[in-house]
């Protein structure tokens, strides 16, 4: 098992452009979801998936759009790169067991991040 | 608003030496908490996850407790080797699946000679 998997590793953008950040994860977990990470701040989720074909908004979603085609898969694009979105981006996948008063999460495993740099 | 506050914010510790790091959370209703440990430049991996309904959970050399009345957590490291220098993050779930989970600043432990 590769686990969770990202690309690239680093990357630098001039503002205004567009690009993706790929992740993937070879476990069949159902549950995917993006994070940023910056100083001082705790992780912060921008999207989430619970499923192939569904997609839902985090808590900082504004200037990134997913979309997940299949289990394995869940990219993350930046449709026009601003300075704010430097951060390092980190992917995780998980599975879910339902327990009495509905679904949780077992234990998300994070992909090895993303370091973006807009300028 | 759901917090997770973590102290100290960093560490210095001899190697050899324990240690306990502290997680306070007003996140509700609440699910489990995690610990977990973030190497520089890697991504956090997972030491522990806790229940409502369990009070401690060993990981080797990691022992976390969580006081579900006080919203408290913590996580004892014994005898600590130079590799458990990271950070240590803090996360809790409330109810309800993927979106709700409340992550911590992280402490930064460092373990020297």
């Amino acid at each position: 098992n590769a686990g969770v998997t990202q690309t690239p590793k680093f990357q630098v953008l001039k503002t205004g452009q567009s690009m993706t950040l790929q992740c993937a994860q070879d476990m069949n977990h159902e549950y995917m979801s993006w994070y940023r990470q910056d100083p001082g701040m705790g992780l912060r989720l921008i999207h989430y998936s619970v499923g192939a074909g569904i997609t839902d908004q985090g808590e900082v979603p504004n200037g990134y759009n997913v979309s997940r085609s299949t289990t394995e898969d869940f990219p993350l694009r930046l449709l026009s790169a601003a300075p704010s979105q430097t951060s390092v981006y980190f992917c995780a996948s998980s599975y879910s067991i339902i327990v009495a008063g509905g679904p949780r999460l077992n234990e998300q495993f994070f992909g090895p991040g993303t370091r973006l740099t807009v300028l | 608003k759901n917090q997770v506050e973590q102290s100290p914010q960093s560490l210095i510790i001899l190697e050899g030496k324990n240690c306990t790091l502290q997680c306070n959370y007003t996140v509700s209703p609440f699910s489990n908490l995690r610990w977990y440990k973030q190497d520089t430049g890697r991504g956090p991996v997972s030491l522990t996850i806790m229940t409502f309904s369990e009070n401690t959970k060993s990981n080797g050399r990691y022992t976390a407790t969580l006081d579900a009345d006080t919203k408290q957590s913590s996580l004892h490291i014994t005898a600590s080797q130079l590799s458990d220098s990271a950070s240590y993050i803090c996360v809790v779930s409330g109810t309800g699946g993927g979106n709700k989970l409340t992550f911590g600043t992280g402490t930064q432990l460092k373990v020297e000679l």
